[in-house]
């Protein structure tokens, strides 16, 4: 079975802190993805990579960067962490185009403070 | 722009009822539908995805749907029971920028 594991399940962080969330896919799949949820909004992709090194912007990448050095690691970064940032994060992957699944971790509850 | 609609938001039901969840999506040119399921604080368990050359999957009680000419792609519970309760979310892929695009989710609870 896939298996997309994040770093935290739940964390909170003070306004102005640097934040890192960390996503790991055991199942060498290409494209990987952040996402943010928030009741009311749904789903809003933030960035996604489709190869090491490679980044795209989603919909809502303002306030966040990420990093892919190694194919199964995908960090999402908050530079200075704010109130509105506050949020379910969301990692997930799938392994090529548009015949195959898409897979999601448990998900990172953030509270910014 | 893909805009993916599921009404209604939550709906409420008797165990053992079977019922049909909704999705419906604004670009026909889609290359597959995936339906999710979400339990509260959770992640995103796939359930069934649909290729746009297919017109339905099933996995056990669950049967999906899709008529990409119509915009509209449905899921078929039968026989609910209360572990059903849960978020049930689509997302159609439209292949632009290998992104999904996700509905906001029906919420089901199933009474005992």
């Amino acid at each position: 079975d896939v298996k997309v594991t994040q770093s935290s399940r739940y964390l909170v962080k003070r306004t102005g802190e640097k934040v890192f969330l960390e996503c790991v896919q055991d199942m060498d799949h290409e494209n990987m993805f952040w996402y943010r949820q928030d009741p009311g909004l749904g789903l809003r992709l933030i960035y996604f990579s489709y190869d090491v090194k490679m980044k795209e912007k989603g919909d809502i990448p303002e306030g966040y960067s990420v990093s892919r050095e190694k194919k199964e690691r995908f960090s999402l970064i908050l530079e200075s962490a704010s109130t509105n940032q506050t949020s379910m994060y969301l990692c997930a992957s799938r392994l090529g185009g548009a015949a195959d699944t898409q897979y999601f971790g448990p998900g990172t509850r953030l509270t910014v403070l | 722009k893909q805009e993916v609609t599921q009404i209604p938001a939550a709906l409420s039901v008797p165990e053992g009822e079977n019922l049909v969840l909704n999705c419906s999506f604004t670009d026909s040119a889609i290359y597959n539908l995936q339906w999710f399921r979400q339990d509260p604080g959770k992640g995103l368990t796939s359930l069934l995805l649909i290729q746009s050359s297919q017109r339905e999957q099933t996995s056990g009680r669950l049967n999906a749907s899709l008529d990409k000419s119509s915009g509209r792609s449905t899921l078929y519970i039968a026989a609910s029971q209360p572990g059903d309760s849960a978020t049930y979310l689509c997302a159609v892929y439209t292949g632009a920028n290998s992104k999904l695009t996700f509905g906001k989710g029906i919420t089901l609870s199933v009474r005992p």
